[in-house]
């Protein structure tokens, strides 16, 4: 099975800031990662499919990137709702979630 | 519209098995794949397993041993049954679509173990 190492498990920040999350997984996922926001109560909600493409409603202050292993989200200029906990999801061979991030106001 | 309810027993005794169903609407079971995912209070996801449009599944290896899922196109239904349960399988289990990359949710339903 894939792994999903996601770092860091959690992050404080301030409204304004530029946040990044990392995930890297064991092997080569061939850049087939979503990115999912997930606030307390709710459903997972997906953010961004295939590394970088913004998933419909999800706004423009949401971005990823990567290949190969290694891939990041970030959030620039951080507003209050985006207080919630981030997860990455490899669906290059089954699905493998990454461990998460609580995203917490500083 | 895409729409994936979980039903299910709300509470199960230890050592016994779990049943769910995964009605979707919206989209056709044949065209796409349906995973389940859990997740215990407070922590994280875990993926369980998949059916996909072909009919085949896989499954997570922690999970191998207990686990199956199957389907009913003609009820548009998943069935996730997973046996010898125990207080640490209580967890949201959610059922998702995947459309090209694009993964519908259910809201999920709460299942607790315990006798």
């Amino acid at each position: 099975d894939i792994q999903m190492t996601q770092s860091p498990p959690s992050l404080s920040a301030s409204l304004g800031d530029k946040v990044t999350i990392t995930c890297q997984a064991s092997q080569n996922i061939n850049k087939f990662i979503a990115w999912y926001q997930q606030k307390p109560g709710k459903a997972p909600r997906q953010l961004i499919r295939y590394t970088s493409t913004l998933v419909s409603g999800t706004p423009s202050r949401f971005s990823g990137s990567g290949s190969g292993r290694d891939y990041s989200f970030s959030i620039s200029n951080v507003e209050s709702e985006d207080i919630a906990s981030y997860y990455c999801l490899q669906y290059d061979k089954m699905w493998t979630f990454g461990g998460g991030t609580k995203l917490e106001l500083k | 519209q895409v729409q994936l309810k979980e039903s299910g027993p709300g509470l199960v005794q230890p050592s016994q098995t779990l049943s769910l169903t995964c009605t979707v609407s919206g989209f056709s079971l044949t065209s796409n794949s349906v995973s389940w995912v859990r997740q215990p209070p407070g922590k994280g996801l875990e993926w369980m397993g998949a059916i996909w449009s072909g009919g085949s599944t896989d499954y997570n290896s922690a999970l191998k041993s207990r686990l199956s899922i199957s389907r009913d196109t003609s009820k548009s239904q998943v069935f996730l049954k997973m046996n010898s349960l125990q207080t640490e399988d209580t967890a949201i289990y959610f059922c998702t679509l995947n459309y090209g990359g694009i993964h519908y949710w259910g809201q999920g339903v709460m299942v607790t173990v315990s006798s």
